[in-house]
């Protein structure tokens, strides 16, 4: 069954911290996998889309890396700041262009 | 910058009634989404357009039935409301080429029906 599962479902951090969101999927054949950033009561904003052969791309501060090996991938967030607060959804696609969605990782970043 | 727009974005109304949720994008892409996102759970897919005049339902079983007669707009209608339609609708965009394209999306309409 094609899944897509985030860990931890939320994360409570310090500003300035860092902090790292998991993603793992068994979605088969593979295409890419893209983190989106969702503000309350906003829709979802693209960050990072990997496809099989990138293992790590960088957006500012938000760097996502694939292990396609292991199907992983995480979301590693640096430096935070008061507007990272936000839920993190991981979405793999598969070659027939079908997207998976996980449940998202709820962020809050406190001062 | 948004430039996909969902209007309304609050929309509280009776069981039975006819409603439309509108989605327009200036971006000029083929392909358009329309989801259902309840709080905690992932985003379902239930209808989707690749192009003027195409249309196919999506994973999630839905009593509602969209519309593609314009590239930019692409409205979802529920033809008699009830109290299980009520969730947030998203609506999405991409270009037709290129698989790595993200999906844009508008803000959401969050629909509560009585």
């Amino acid at each position: 069954k094609n899944q897509v599962e985030q860990s931890p479902q939320s994360l409570i951090i310090l500003e300035g911290k860092n902090c790292t969101l998991q993603c793992n999927y068994t979605v088969s054949p593979f295409s890419n996998l893209r983190w989106y950033k969702q503000d309350t009561g906003r829709g979802p904003v693209s960050l990072t889309i990997m496809t099989f052969s990138e293992n790590t791309k960088s957006n500012g501060r938000y760097t996502a890396t694939l292990d396609a090996d292991t199907k992983q991938s995480s979301l590693h967030i640096t430096a935070s700041q008061l507007s990272d607060s936000a839920s993190y959804i991981c979405v793999v696609m598969n070659t027939g262009n079908q997207f998976y969605f996980g449940t998202g990782t709820s962020l809050t970043v406190i001062p | 910058e948004a430039d996909i727009y969902q209007t309304p974005r609050y929309l509280v109304i009776g069981t039975g009634k006819k409603i439309t949720l509108e989605c327009s994008q200036t971006m000029g892409h083929d392909k358009m989404y329309w989801y259902q996102q309840d709080p905690g759970m992932e985003l379902h897919l239930i209808h989707y357009s690749y192009g003027v005049n195409s249309t196919e339902k999506g994973d999630l079983s839905s009593e509602s039935t969209v519309s593609r007669i314009r590239t930019e707009h692409f409205p979802l209608t529920l033809e008699s409301a009830r109290p299980s339609h009520t969730s947030q609708y998203l609506c999405a965009s991409s270009p037709f080429e290129g698989v790595n394209q993200p999906q844009h999306f508008g803000d959401g309409t969050r629909l509560s029906i009585l």
